[in-house]
């Protein structure tokens, strides 16, 4: 049993490259996250997918991009990244979104990745 | 949206119970209450939710007045393995959640 799993691990990405983190899930959760943390804070959310073929952008949207053609699968793209978005990824799932009460959340081992 | 308030940091000492507080005076009629653990190097780990009055689960309790402007994790006979840190969460949904540093919380031996 897997749960979520995010490639890659670690990244070193030059400034101006662009960069898809992936996630997939097995627990054929409807929701999934994308947050990120920055050293010594909470996570901010990205993005945000209630359902396949949904996306909603969360508090810091800028810079990314997601999408999410199937129920397992949401990556993360970065058009042209910049030292700004050096941090931690990750990824989450929940059985629902914005429903009440909502659900846990799940979440893989992140990605950390550095913006040079 | 609301937020929460609580402490940076605390200490304890294997065996000990463990309350943390949390702040969170504007929270709505529809908001819960969530906490979440996280080690380092890993993603946060759900551990209760609640809205009022008082929740346990095998980990943890969470009471919450009836004012709801406050609530309290405590974990009971906390050991080494039990610090990481602590977010308290406060939203009608994950889309609203908002995360503050949480508290890191140390055991000592």
């Amino acid at each position: 049993i897997a749960g979520i799993t995010q490639a890659p691990t670690s990244q070193i990405l030059a400034a101006g490259r662009r960069m898809t983190l992936r996630c997939t899930q097995d627990m054929r959760h409807n929701a999934m996250y994308w947050y990120r943390q920055d050293l010594g804070l909470g996570l901010r959310l990205i993005h945000y997918s209630n359902t396949a073929g949904t996306t909603g952008k969360g508090e810091v949207p800028d810079g990314y991009s997601v999408s999410r053609a199937n129920t397992d699968d949401f990556p993360l793209t970065l058009a042209s990244a910049v030292p700004s978005q050096t941090s931690v990824y990750f990824c989450a799932s929940s059985d629902s979104g914005g429903a009440i009460p909502y659900n846990e959340q799940f979440f893989g081992p992140g990605t950390r990745l550095t913006v040079l | 949206l609301a937020k929460t308030t609580q402490p940076i940091s605390m200490d304890s000492y294997e065996g000990q119970e463990v309350n943390i507080t949390c702040s969170h005076n504007n929270i709505a009629t529809n908001d819960y209450i969530t906490w979440y653990q996280q080690f380092p190097s890993q993603g946060p780990r759900f551990i209760i939710q609640g809205y009022k009055t008082k929740v346990t689960n095998e980990v943890a309790s969470l009471f919450i007045p009836a004012d709801r402007k406050s609530s309290t994790l405590s974990l009971p006979r906390v050991s080494l393995s039990d610090t990481a840190v602590y977010y308290c969460l406060v939203g009608e949904g994950n889309y609203q959640l908002i995360w503050g540093a949480g508290t890191k919380l140390i055991i000592k031996p």
